[in-house]
């Protein structure tokens, strides 16, 4: 089955306890990418890569790392989280073609004390 | 000025009825336009895509763009309460194929279907 996997689904830390998301596409995808989602405020982009090894910020990186060292892997660090990261996170991959269809994964429910 | 603006609701239709959810986007350049729902607690899923000028219908679903007028509508046609869901509009602004990093998403509208 195509799916976007991603890891955990529940998250509760403490302020600057580094942690790490993981997502995970079993579609030969090159395009994936990191959102998060607050009330009030929509969707918005923390980080993106278009193929291995790059690359790009969205429009929320800051706080937030990844690393594309394989085309189905697109961890997300938060190496010293705060509360104000304190969010509902999707990870999403594209193959690209004429639609541009996102697939998401099911999300993780991060809270920060 | 927001890039994707759409009403965040609630609306609120009755069973049967056309839900009408409307969007508006600031980029004149913008390509492609797309109708994502969510359900409350869920990840958002595609539903409807549309590039050109005009109407698109799929099913119970149609899109409606208008460049011009920088505006896309989706009309839901005999409503279900299963339709019940926030429904996001996603801009972008490359062309059609170009890559979605170029995607902004709207805050989304929360649509309520009355049974």
């Amino acid at each position: 089955e195509a799916q976007v996997t991603q890891n955990p689904r529940y998250l509760i830390t403490v302020t600057g306890k580094k942690l790490t998301v993981t997502c995970s596409q079993n579609m030969n995808h090159e395009y994936m990418s990191w959102y998060r989602q607050d009330p009030g405020l929509g969707l918005r982009q923390i980080y993106y890569s278009m193929n291995v090894e790059v690359t790009d910020k969205g429009d929320v990186p800051e706080g937030y790392k990844v690393s594309r060292k394989e085309k189905r892997n697109f961890p997300l660090i938060l190496e010293s989280p705060s509360p104000n990261q304190t969010s509902l996170y999707f990870c999403a991959s594209c193959g690209g073609g004429a639609n541009e269809k996102l697939f998401f994964g099911s999300g993780t429910q991060l809270s920060v004390l | 000025q927001k890039e994707v603006e759409q009403n965040s609701g609630p609306l609120s239709v009755p069973e049967g009825a056309i839900a009408s959810l409307n969007c508006t986007y600031s980029d004149r350049g913008s390509q492609s336009f797309f109708w994502y729902r969510q359900y409350s607690g869920k990840s958002p899923e595609l539903i409807m895509f549309i590039y050109s000028n005009g109407d698109k219908e799929d099913g119970r679903f149609t899109a409606q763009l208008n460049k011009a007028s920088q505006y896309v509508s989706l009309l839901i046609r005999d409503s279900q309460p299963s339709d019940s869901a926030t429904y996001l509009c996603a801009v972008n602004k490359k062309w059609a194929g170009g890559g979605a990093d170029g995607l902004t998403f709207g805050k989304g509208t929360h649509l309520i279907i009355q049974p």
